[in-house]
């Protein structure tokens, strides 16, 4: 069963436009959020996180949002790139202030952002 | 500062070889972490090493095991391989704290054929 969900496998947008990138998860004691981007045969990148006694978290063009309630978080790129395009990955810290040792991931959302 | 460092970069390994795969994580950090990664089931943990010892386990069978040395490296084994293991295996470290950010290596592409 899957914790972490990431319903949208591919976005395309616009460059300049928001891109915006949705995660749902299902355990309540997921407590660290993190968003990673990929590129095909490489690591994820770390791009930004987000703990759960906040609901918002800012990082120059990336915002991540938490909505604790829904058990839902998202990304927005604002103004996207082309630069941006890749495959972005949703992840959750199962346990309560523990370390980031042991993440559960989505099966990612590919981003084509076009010029 | 040297990000995580993972070799070798491919590896071609006949059905029931061994492998062993290498990991030096970020100068001071003590939790290795180490992830499979397919086409079919994404990014799944497979272990979490801090101070030598394993913290965390995924639900991978035993023929997947680590180890950690003292000075933070990390290697991964899989023995009798299988065709079912070709993957991308990535190593993360993290300073083994509460809420801080897990960096990955640029993983090792495991094909056995």
């Amino acid at each position: 069963d899957q914790q972490v969900k990431q319903n949208s496998p591919s976005l395309s947008v616009q460059e300049g436009r928001i891109s915006i990138l949705n995660c749902d998860y299902t355990n309540s004691m997921f407590d660290y959020f993190l968003w990673y981007k990929k590129y095909p045969a490489e690591g994820p990148t770390f791009l930004i996180s987000i703990s759960s006694i906040k609901d918002k978290n800012e990082d120059g063009r990336f915002t991540v949002f938490l909505n604790k309630s829904a058990k839902h978080l998202s990304l927005h790129i604002v103004p996207s790139q082309p630069g941006d395009s890749a495959v972005y990955f949703c992840a959750a810290s199962p346990y309560y202030g523990g370390s980031q040792g042991n993440l559960i991931f989505g099966k990612g959302t590919k981003l084509s952002v076009k010029p | 500062k040297a990000g995580v460092t993972q070799t070798p970069r491919y590896l071609i390994k006949t059905r029931g070889q061994q492998v062993t795969l290498s990991c030096s994580p970020i100068s001071g950090h003590r939790s290795v972490s180490w992830y499979q990664q397919t086409p079919g089931q994404g990014l799944q943990f497979l272990f979490e090493y801090f101070s030598e010892t394993q913290r965390n386990k995924g639900n991978f069978p035993g023929r997947f095991s680590g180890r950690q040395f003292s000075n933070s490296r990390s290697e991964m084994n899989v023995s009798t391989l299988e065709l079912g293991d070709s993957a991308l295996y990535l190593c993360a470290s993290n300073r083994g704290q509460s809420n801080t950010e897990a960096f990955f290596g640029q993983g090792t592409r495991l094909t056995v054929v």
